[in-house]
């Protein structure tokens, strides 16, 4: 069956700092993949996609690039900043019954000032 | 951009009641809508796939006769977490996908629901 392994975190970085928070999935056929972001009380907000292979899904500063050929989807950030603290879930659809989305553990990440 | 709307945010109730929560799509017709459920720290748990007109589809282990879902129009999903009890108390997410053919459709989530059952 499919699924998605995110690095365990917490993570905790300095302003300004690179973030990296690795993926990697398991997935029949030719899956979409995604990465959700979910701020303390709040539900999970999209942050970026990518539909096929080689894809590069960008949005407020993150980017991460499907990469099939090693079946990964890691997210980065250039330079973190205080409000980016949040817990971040990778994600995928295969396209199966229903569409069911297939979530990583989720990976919290902490930036300090 | 595609918004859902969770209400209530929040709720406390007493043990055996029933809540209802609702899930409704704002700013598109969504024929397919989900429940989920998270426990603290911890990812989400897929209760069941909400198919307008037709039954839910519930995940093992989840047991339809206690967390009731109706899909009764293409904006809005309802569950009830009938005689609710202590271990019931949770955060539960809906979402709801744009309708299309393709897996590139992004899953859109309210904003979740507290339930807290004393």
């Amino acid at each position: 069956g499919d699924s998605v392994t995110q690095m365990e975190g917490p993570v905790t970085l300095s302003e300004e700092a690179f973030l990296t928070i690795n993926c990697t999935y398991t997935a029949t056929g030719y899956p979409s993949l995604f990465w959700y972001v979910q701020y303390p009380g709040e539900g999970l907000q999209l942050l970026l996609k990518a539909t096929k292979a080689d894809d590069k899904g960008s949005n407020k500063g993150f980017e991460a690039t499907y990469r099939k050929e090693t079946t990964s989807f890691h997210l980065e950030k250039g330079s973190v900043q205080v409000s980016d603290s949040a817990v971040y879930f990778c994600a995928l659809d295969s396209g199966g019954s229903n569409y069911k989305l297939t979530f990583g553990k989720g990976t919290l990440l902490t930036v300090n000032p | 951009g595609a918004v859902v709307s969770q209400h209530p945010s929040w709720v406390i109730c007493k043990s055996g009641t029933s809540v209802k929560i609702e899930c409704r799509s704002l700013d598109f017709q969504a024929t397919t809508m989900f429940w989920y459920r998270q426990f603290p720290k911890q990812s989400l748990m897929l209760m069941a796939t909400s198919n307008e007109g037709s039954k839910a589809t519930y995940e093992q282990g989840v047991e339809k006769d206690k967390f009731l879902i109706n899909h009764a129009s293409l904006t809005l999903s309802t569950l009830t977490v009938t005689s609710a009890h202590p271990e019931d108390s949770s955060f539960y997410i809906c979402s709801a996908r744009i309708p299309g053919t393709y897996s590139n459709q992004p899953q859109h989530f309210g904003d979740g629901t507290r339930l807290s059952i004393l």
